[in-house]
């Protein structure tokens, strides 16, 4: 069965510093999400995405953030400064068609620690 | 606001049902999911029901859905030690497509 990817499984960074997320969406999939989970608390929305826009995005989705579709697979999500408080599960979606009968299907996440 | 609540923490006996329950927001929500999240892991998409129906079942899971009270429940029949995981209810509000995740249950599933 068809699943979304992300690398790496965890990424430990110093603050300040630049990081890249990486999500391979399911093929056909045409609208790609980013959300995040700090420890211990709700699932938050950040972004979606779709023919290279952003369709929508969160006020947590700061200039500090960027999301790119560098070509026909991967999506990612650049944090430009880290802080500390960006430590947080990192989930990429992905849904076939923008539709609200179009569920999303989650990665495994990628786990940011900021030092 | 946007305020998807659940309990926290559910403990059930291996074999007993589980009902996790979850409030949600916005009446115009068109669709409400469940997710589960095992340790370590991302989210699995378990079920979902379309808003103008009551009830869902598949397999062992029952989807209840009170649109008045804007009351959502899923019951897990002979619960299992793998059913030991948290579960998030979500639900799509009118004009947008992003997920709206409650606080997530953990259930703990005890031998």
């Amino acid at each position: 069965e068809p699943e979304v990817t992300q690398t790496p499984s965890h990424q430990v960074t110093q603050m300040g510093q630049e990081v890249i997320l990486r999500c391979v969406p399911i093929s056909n999939h045409l609208y790609f999400y980013w959300y995040r989970q700090i420890l211990g608390q709700k699932v938050e929305f950040l972004v979606s995405f779709y023919n290279n826009e952003i369709s929508e995005k969160s006020e947590i989705f700061d200039d500090q953030f960027s999301v790119e579709r560098p070509d026909g697979s991967n999506f990612t999500l650049k944090i430009r400064s880290t802080k500390l408080e960006d430590s947080a599960m990192y989930f990429c979606a992905s849904s076939e068609l923008l539709r609200i009968t179009d569920t999303q299907y989650f990665g495994p996440g990628t786990r940011l620690t900021v030092l | 606001g946007e305020d998807v609540e659940q309990s926290l923490f559910l403990s059930v006996r291996e074999g007993d049902s589980s009902v996790i329950n979850c409030t949600y927001t916005d009446s115009s929500s068109t669709y409400l999911y469940w997710y589960k999240q095992e340790p370590g892991a991302g989210l699995q998409l378990l079920t979902y029901i379309f808003s103008n129906m009551d009830m869902k079942q598949d397999q062992r899971l029952t989807v209840l859905l009170n649109k008045k009270d804007k009351h959502l429940s899923l019951r897990i029949a002979d619960t299992q030690t793998g059913d030991s995981a948290i579960y998030f209810c979500a639900e799509t509000p009118s004009g947008t497509y992003k997920y709206i995740f409650g606080t997530g249950t953990r259930l703990k599933v005890l031998a």
